[in-house]
């Protein structure tokens, strides 16, 4: 299983972009990159999912080099609502033999 | 739509009691799986299913049982409460034409 690594917390303010990168050196070729928000109290919601390249749908973009060791979620001119926990997971998806293990995870507050 | 329905949402124990935590989708879903998340923690993986019949072991599978005798319910089964099993748990599901996995609410429970 690919392990990730994840900042522990980053801040930033309302209208900026913010950029959370998530390492995955032992990528196995059949992995794919999802990234999972969660607020307090609350399981977490699925935000976006991709292979290479880049992905973008309506809230986030996903960018991921051409090695694939590493990926970056892009949040556009974030809000007070962004502030949640963000995990990068890497597995196969709906795999028999896929677990889908979540790390700790990115403390993400956002300021006015 | 109901979603993933999870049953009870609180519950207190005592040491040594048993107790079947309830997990219910309506989407035809063919992955389930168990998640507890301890405060300040991620999530950790219980047991996981990819059909009707079908369980294995996740990270923790130690003190819980599961089985999946319907594609819509995998009830996770305390066998005798422990303080460390004090945890929120989350019971998730997905299949191949669904992005990412559908959360419950969770379920919050105290072993006293």
């Amino acid at each position: 299983l690919a392990k990730t690594t994840q900042p522990i917390s980053m801040d930033s303010y309302e209208g900026q972009e913010v950029n959370i990168t998530c390492s995955h050196n032992n990528i196995a070729t059949n992995d794919y990159i999802t990234w999972y928000q969660q607020f307090p109290s609350q399981g977490p919601r699925f935000i976006i999912q991709g292979y290479k390249t880049k992905v973008t749908n309506e809230v986030a973009s996903l960018f991921i080099p051409a090695d694939r060791k590493s990926s970056t979620l892009s949040l556009p001119r974030v809000s007070l609502s962004d502030t949640a926990v963000y995990y990068c997971l890497v597995g196969v998806p709906y795999s028999s033999a896929s677990k889908i293990i979540f790390g700790s995870g990115t403390r993400l507050s956002i300021r006015p | 739509n109901a979603g993933v329905t999870q049953t009870p949402k609180f519950q207190v124990l005592k040491t040594g009691q048993s107790m079947t935590l309830q997990c219910a989708q309506d989407m035809n879903h063919e992955y389930m799986s168990w998640y507890r998340q301890d405060p300040g923690m991620g999530l950790r993986l219980i047991h996981y299913s990819v059909g009707a019949g079908i369980t294995d072991q996740g990270e923790v599978p130690n003190g819980y049982n599961v089985s999946r005798s319907t594609t819509e319910d995998f009830p996770l089964r305390l066998l005798s409460a422990a303080p460390s099993q004090t945890s929120v748990y989350f019971c998730a599901s997905s299949s191949e034409t669904a992005y990412g996995y559908t959360f419950g609410s969770g379920t919050r429970l105290t072993v006293v």
